[in-house]
């Protein structure tokens, strides 16, 4: 049972301009919501967290929404910049354990 | 800081053998670690999380039989594969939580088995 959904596989975008990639979630315990960046062969790294008593939290080039009532969430990034390149997985966080989306595959186009 | 190493990198076995993959948290005591698998181009899936000097919890499904976990000391986890199969093939990933931070977790860069 995917409690995490990230339901576009891949997203193609022009240096520059905003990356926007999506999740969705069924599980109304969870409280803690997290996106990872990850490269082939390595494990993932932290980007981003918010929790669920924000509906925003920007970091950088990164921000990221929360909207708790459609159980959705966003990643933005922008300026994309060609290291952005990777794939991007979500997770949500209920009593320490992370559930994975099954991630968006980023490509950022010089 | 708060970096993961696992050991090895990736491992090439013969079927029925059984494969060790120890993860450590350099620079920090974890209360924490956390196993995952990962099938190509699919999610990080959650086997099991240990607790420094108890008993893992096994997910649903992650028979605690064949994928043993030892976690001996606040920076070290291990994951021993035994008799291991072609379908047990895969890319572990473990992750170590910091105390107090356990919301946030540090990945290791991955173990890749390979079952021949």
């Amino acid at each position: 049972d995917q409690q995490v959904k990230q339901n576009s596989p891949s997203l193609s975008v022009q240096e520059g301009r905003i990356s926007i990639l999506n999740c969705d979630y069924t599980n109304s315990m969870f409280d803690y919501f997290l996106w990872y960046k990850k490269y082939p062969a390595e494990g993932p790294t932290f980007l981003i967290s918010i929790s669920s008593i924000k509906d925003k939290n920007e970091d950088g080039r990164f921000t990221v929404f929360l909207n708790k009532s459609a159980k959705h969430l966003s990643l933005h990034i922008v300026p994309s910049q060609p290291g952005d390149s990777a794939v991007y997985f979500c997770a949500a966080s209920n009593d320490y354990k992370l559930s994975f989306g099954a991630g968006t595959t980023v490509t950022v186009r010089a | 800081g708060a970096v993961v190493s696992q050991h090895p990198s990736w491992v090439i076995c013969k079927s029925g053998t059984s494969v060790k993959i120890e993860c450590r948290s350099l620079d920090f005591q974890a209360t924490t670690m956390f196993w995952y698998r990962q099938f190509p181009k699919q999610s990080l899936m959650l086997m099991a999380t240990s607790n420094e000097g108890s008993k893992a919890t096994y997910e649903q499904g992650v028979e605690k039989d064949k994928f043993l976990i030892n976690h001996a000391s606040l920076t070290l986890s291990t994951l021993t594969v035994t008799s291991a199969h072609p379908e047990d093939s895969s890319f572990y990933i473990c992750s170590a939580s910091l105390a107090g931070l356990n919301n946030e977790q540090f990945f290791g860069p991955g173990t890749r088995l390979t079952v021949l």
